[in-house]
């Protein structure tokens, strides 16, 4: 089956503008993470959602970034007034149900933003 | 608050030996949850093999095996008969919780760079 997409590949925007990144979740996976990988260095939490719910979004850095899931499967990451700092990769993934040691991130092939 | 160290950036081996990446974690739950992700230049992030706290045996998976060292908090992955394939990016991962209380996100480590030469 089709695993975790994420569009767009490579997103170029300049600084203020506003961008958003898509995620489709491999199908029936119920649990969905947001995590931000910059250059050189591992992916960082940044938001999770059970269902159509935000269970934890103790990662996103301020109120520019906000994150939606309003049917409980493709999920969109907003980011207002872009800086130049926000340039990395986005990762995306997915797992069945959100608790439980055995239910495995299944993580798409992230978004390069790059802010100028 | 849990980290993950990799003390290792970069590492080589020789196509068909075997090599040991390290990882150190700081944690003070008691149950918890240990991966090996590889991440190659396709940016894919691929789960190569996971370690439950609780268990005191070491996981194994084909070629690679963790030495899992809970009290002093080392979870070290070892390749045998490295491929030109392995070449790639490891991060070692850490999740808290067991059970309902899990929350599932990964907190990750600075990733170690692996080179197989041919």
């Amino acid at each position: 089956g089709a695993g975790v997409s994420q569009t767009p590949s490579n997103k170029v925007t300049e600084k203020g503008k506003y961008v958003e990144l898509r995620c489709d979740p491999i199908s029936g996976h119920t649990a969905l993470y947001w995590y931000r990988q910059s250059l050189g260095q591992g992916p960082e939490f940044l938001i999770y959602f059970q269902g159509t719910g935000a269970a934890d979004d103790s990662g996103l850095p301020n109120d520019r970034f906000f994150a939606v899931r309003p049917e409980g499967s493709v999920s969109t990451l907003k980011i207002q007034r872009t800086e130049r700092g926000d340039s990395a990769v986005y990762l995306c993934a997915s797992s069945f149900v959100g608790q439980g040691v055995d239910n495995e991130q299944f993580f798409g092939p992230g978004t390069r933003l790059t802010v100028l | 608050a849990q980290t993950v160290t990799q003390s290792q950036p970069e590492m080589s081996v020789q196509e068909a030996e075997t090599v040991t990446l390290s990882c150190t974690y700081d944690t003070s739950e008691n149950n918890y949850y240990l991966f090996w992700y590889k991440q190659p230049p396709s940016r894919q992030m691929i789960l190569v093999i996971r370690q439950e706290a609780y268990k005191q045996q070491n996981a194994t998976e084909n070629r690679f095996s963790v030495n899992f060292q809970k009290a002093a908090k080392s979870f070290s992955l070892k390749i045998s008969d490295s491929q030109l394939g392995d070449t790639a990016m490891y991060f070692c991962a850490f999740m808290t919780g067991h059970g309902s209380s899990n929350t599932g996100k990964l907190i990750f480590g600075q990733g170690t760079t692996l080179q197989v030469k041919p």
